[in-house]
């Protein structure tokens, strides 16, 4: 089946400084990408939608110069936390998704815990 | 307000008892996942529906998608220790068109007592 990895599966950085996140499509082509954040004992809350060769598409209240997301092949969406601070501090997980790709299981990477000090 | 309410938030059970969680969108679900999900880990994906009525079942744990297709519970019977965890549904309430998208419920943490 289709798999998507993430890396790092675990950071920590100092505050002030950005931290980028690798979402990788292993087996299969996605168009698009989403990205989510998950605080302690919540849910997940829709980031951003990547798409391949274009602009992310950000949902309300989401900073876009603060979380920038490249998508700049079928394969690789990075999303890189500028300028970071301890509310950053979050578990980030990215899904694979596109025309063509099976809704059926939708592949969720296994997501990056970012820690700021 | 939650477009997903997703209920209850945790439930403590004891070993071999069965036990239902529920998923309610305000929207027509155009597909509802449901998965697992450790403290602090990725999501196991466990099951997906799409059609009212539905019903899909992987071992002792039971899925269904009423007929209006708004709401779905996931039954787990005779649950065991392995079965705790965090229970998510997450939903395609955009339909046509979309590659993927998914809204989610609060999460059900079950914990299991042996």
């Amino acid at each position: 089946g289709a798999v998507v990895s993430q890396h790092p599966s675990r950071v920590i950085c100092k505050s002030g400084t950005s931290v980028k996140i690798e979402c990788r499509s292993l087996d299969f082509q996605a168009t698009t990408m989403f990205w989510y954040r998950q605080f302690p004992k919540q849910s997940l809350m829709l980031m951003a939608t990547s798409n391949e060769g274009s602009k992310a598409t950000y949902e309300q209240g989401v900073e876009k110069d603060k979380f920038l997301i490249n998508h700049a092949s079928l394969t690789l969406s990075t999303l890189t936390v500028t300028s970071a601070h301890p509310e950053d501090s979050s578990f980030y997980i990215c899904s694979a998704g596109g025309q063509g790709v099976s809704t059926d299981t939708q592949y969720f990477g296994p997501g990056t815990r970012l820690t700021v000090l | 307000s939650q477009e997903l309410e997703q209920s209850p938030q945790s439930l403590i059970v004891q070993e071999g008892k069965n036990l239902t969680i529920n998923c309610t969108s305000s929207k027509t679900l155009y597909g509802l996942y449901w998965y697992k999900q450790k403290y602090g880990e990725g999501l196991i994906f466990l099951m997906m529906l799409q059609k009212g009525g539905e019903e899909k079942s992987h071992e002792k744990i039971t899925a269904k998608l009423d007929e209006k297709k708004q709401q779905s519970s996931l039954h787990i019977t005779a649950s065991q220790p392995s079965h705790a965890g965090i229970y998510l549904c997450g939903a395609d309430v955009f339909g046509s068109g979309n590659t993927g998208k998914l809204i989610f419920g609060q999460g059900t943490t079950l914990q299991v007592k042996p």
